[in-house]
């Protein structure tokens, strides 16, 4: 069983539908980031979060550290916002970070 | 700075060659990682360096592989006698390190591998 498990691995959505994503962990962590993948390779880094709730334009992460549990919300998407989402996680007393193995999005106009 | 680059973008090679990719990480980042991803799958963990030492290296990382950082600043990865499972995308990433906590990870664009 995987460290970091992500769900749905894919998603579809009209353009306008809120989404989430949702990730679970089953060690103790630092700190979990959510990513950004587009075709092509490059990454981005969305969020880094240790507890409760960030927000930054459209997007939404949140973190229940007892549940182990993380959800990215994407408020009113848009076909732009169609990757691969990655929640990865720095495992306590670690530094290099473990990845789940993505949601692929597709928002349809 | 424009963020971390990685050279080659791309590159294919026959098996039983050697490579080697580059890493330039954002100037100030004391951290700097490794990763390698195949299709379909998330990022695997290969290495890690702290300034100019290599702290970690995963069992991914077989006697073929060696990354150095020598000054502390670029990363080398080199794969000697490369084999069609290599593979794959293979990701730099950096991090400035304060006390005991990371800041987050700045990924480059990778560098795409194709042993034929």
């Amino acid at each position: 069983k995987n460290e970091v498990e992500q769900s749905p691995q894919n998603l579809t959505a009209q353009e306008g539908e809120f989404i989430t994503i949702n990730c679970s962990y089953s060690v103790g962590i630092s700190a979990l980031h959510w990513l950004q993948q587009h075709p092509g390779g490059g990454i981005v880094s969305l969020f880094m979060l240790s507890s409760g709730k960030k927000k930054h334009g459209r997007l939404i992460a949140t973190i229940n550290i007892q549940e182990k549990h993380s959800s990215l919300h994407i408020t009113a998407s848009h076909p732009r916002d169609s990757a691969v989402y990655i929640c990865a996680i720095t495992g306590a007393g670690s530094y290099q970070l473990t990845f789940g193995k993505g949601t692929k999005l597709s928002v349809i106009p | 700075d424009t963020g971390v680059s990685q050279d080659p973008r791309h590159k294919i090679t026959k098996r039983g060659q050697n490579v080697t990719f580059r890493c330039d990480p954002i100037s100030e980042h004391n951290r700097l990682y490794w990763y390698r991803q195949t299709l379909g799958q998330g990022p695997e963990f290969l290495t890690y360096f702290q300034n100019e030492a290599q702290l970690e290296k995963s069992r991914l990382l077989s006697d073929r592989f060696s990354a150095e950082r020598p000054k502390g600043s670029f990363s080398t990865l080199e794969i000697q006698r490369t084999e069609q499972g290599d593979s794959a995308m293979y990701l730099c990433a950096s991090s400035l390190a304060r006390t005991t906590r990371d800041t987050e990870a700045f990924f480059g664009q990778g560098t795409r591998l194709t042993v034929v």
